[in-house]
């Protein structure tokens, strides 16, 4: 059993389509961060969310942070092919864990 | 700032050889580097925390004695994978983190093992 569990785990779109990644537990985290991974590269941390109920944009992506500090997800408006890579939620508790992971192809 | 490199990128060894991956903080000390296994499309696992001068800590099920690991410096931490296998074919990123947390860590950009 994963803590944080991320749904859906592939999801491939076409270009211009909206899409949303979930996180959820059932631990109560202090924060949240999500990563984006290219393929062949290392993760890269996108934002962090600290309060619940928080919402954060970059750009075309919205992050929330629920209520409860239990879940999070990340919502990507009008896709392109360059939001193509695998998405990772990722938290600490007594030790630091990330999520299953979302592997999103946004097709051209 | 917050640059994380990886020695080399990718390595293809025959079965039975050893191969060492380093992992570089270039612009930050770092107290604690972390090692990761990732397969195609899944999620890190985390491999062993390193400390600068001390020795690793492997996670559950982690073979110490097959992945060697030596954090010599503030800067530099190695993964040897001793008498490699087909099996241990993966991608191994390390990240490097200043304040030994991993809520900020540094990822380098991966190596990509193929033992044949």
């Amino acid at each position: 059993t994963q803590l944080l569990e991320q749904s859906p785990q592939f999801l491939s779109i076409q270009e211009g389509e909206n899409l949303t990644v979930y996180c959820n537990s059932s631990s109560v985290f202090s924060s949240l961060q999500w990563y984006r991974q290219e393929p062949g590269e290392g993760p890269v941390l996108l934002v962090t969310v600290v309060t619940g109920g928080e919402v954060k944009k970059l750009k075309r992506l919205t992050f929330q942070f629920g209520d409860a500090r239990k879940d999070s997800s990340l919502h990507i408006t009008a896709a392109q092919p360059g939001d193509t890579g695998l998405y990772l939620c990722a938290g600490g508790l007594s030790q630091f864990y990330f999520g299953t992971g979302t592997s999103l192809t946004v097709i051209p | 700032g917050a640059v994380v490199s990886q020695h080399p990128s990718w390595v293809i060894c025959k079965s039975g050889t050893s191969v060492k991956i380093e992992c570089r903080s270039l612009d930050f000390q770092a107290t604690t580097m972390f090692w990761y296994r990732q397969f195609p499309k899944q999620s890190l696992m985390l491999m062993a925390t390193s400390n600068e001068g001390s020795k690793a800590t492997y996670e559950q099920g982690v073979e110490k004695d097959k992945f060697l690991i030596n954090h010599a410096s503030l800067t530099l931490s190695t993964l040897t994978v001793t008498s490699a296998h087909p099996e241990d074919s993966s991608f191994y990123i390390c990240s490097a983190s200043p304040d030994s947390t991993q809520e900020t860590q540094y990822f380098g950009p991966g190596t990509r093992l193929l033992v044949l």
